[in-house]
């Protein structure tokens, strides 16, 4: 079957790092998405993961790694405004995404 | 245009009424997708178009939900007879080709059912 677990909800201090877990079982993998959806908005894209390894984007870094059906989202510096939710998605085919449930981040000062 | 625009943002409805929800895609995009999300939840998949056509509605929940896409540009959603349990945000995304990469959301249109 098709599933995607991430902590439901994680809480992190201002300044500190945070490591976001995504475990996946799919029938099919064309990469992983990790998106940040603040309260009542859209999500919006915050990096792609199609080989296994680390991407660094400025403060946030994803991480895959496909023989584990693993991947990571780590976010450095952590500022009050990235307190939203953090969604996990598989692309399992050409078109289809397979979303979890979202990670809800509450940043304190 | 510059973004995904859905319009309602907000739609209050009675139980039994029906609902239609716009979706306008960034200007060029072939692949446009419709999306339901709870509280909490990810976004579920209901249905996908490519140009035209519905390339995978298998997401729809029952007969009462249908979309369309007739020019291959804007779409609408429509919900019949609506029910309580359809209450959610309806997201539509958009990207340019099928095999293009990253998906870009709009704001959503919030249903609530009374």
């Amino acid at each position: 079957g098709q599933n995607i677990d991430q902590p439901t909800e994680m809480t992190a201090t201002e300044g500190a790092i945070v490591q976001i877990n995504c475990t996946y079982q799919t029938s099919g993998f064309n990469g992983l998405f990790w998106y940040q959806q603040h309260a009542g908005e859209a999500p919006t894209f915050l990096s792609y993961n199609v080989l296994d390894g680390l991407e660094e984007k400025g403060r946030f870094s994803s991480f895959l790694s496909r023989s584990k059906g693993y991947s990571y989202l780590l976010l450095k510096e952590l500022q009050m405004k990235d307190s939203a939710s953090y969604l996990c998605a598989v692309r399992e085919s050409n078109y289809q995404l397979i979303w979890g449930a979202g990670t809800k981040l509450i940043i304190k000062p | 245009g510059a973004g995904v625009s859905q319009t309602p943002s907000n739609k209050v409805t009675e139980k039994g009424k029906y609902v239609e929800l716009r979706c306008d895609p960034i200007s060029g995009h072939t692949a446009l997708y419709w999306y339901r999300q709870s509280l909490g939840q990810g976004p579920e998949f209901l249905i996908y178009f490519q140009g035209t056509g519905a390339a995978d509605d298998s997401g729809l929940p029952n007969d009462r939900f249908f979309a369309v896409r007739p020019e291959g540009s804007v779409s609408t959603l429509k919900i019949q007879r609506t029910e309580r349990g359809d209450s959610a945000v309806y997201l539509c995304a958009s990207r340019p080709s099928a095999g293009a990469n990253v998906l870009t959301f709009g704001a959503g249109s919030r249903l609530t059912v009374l």
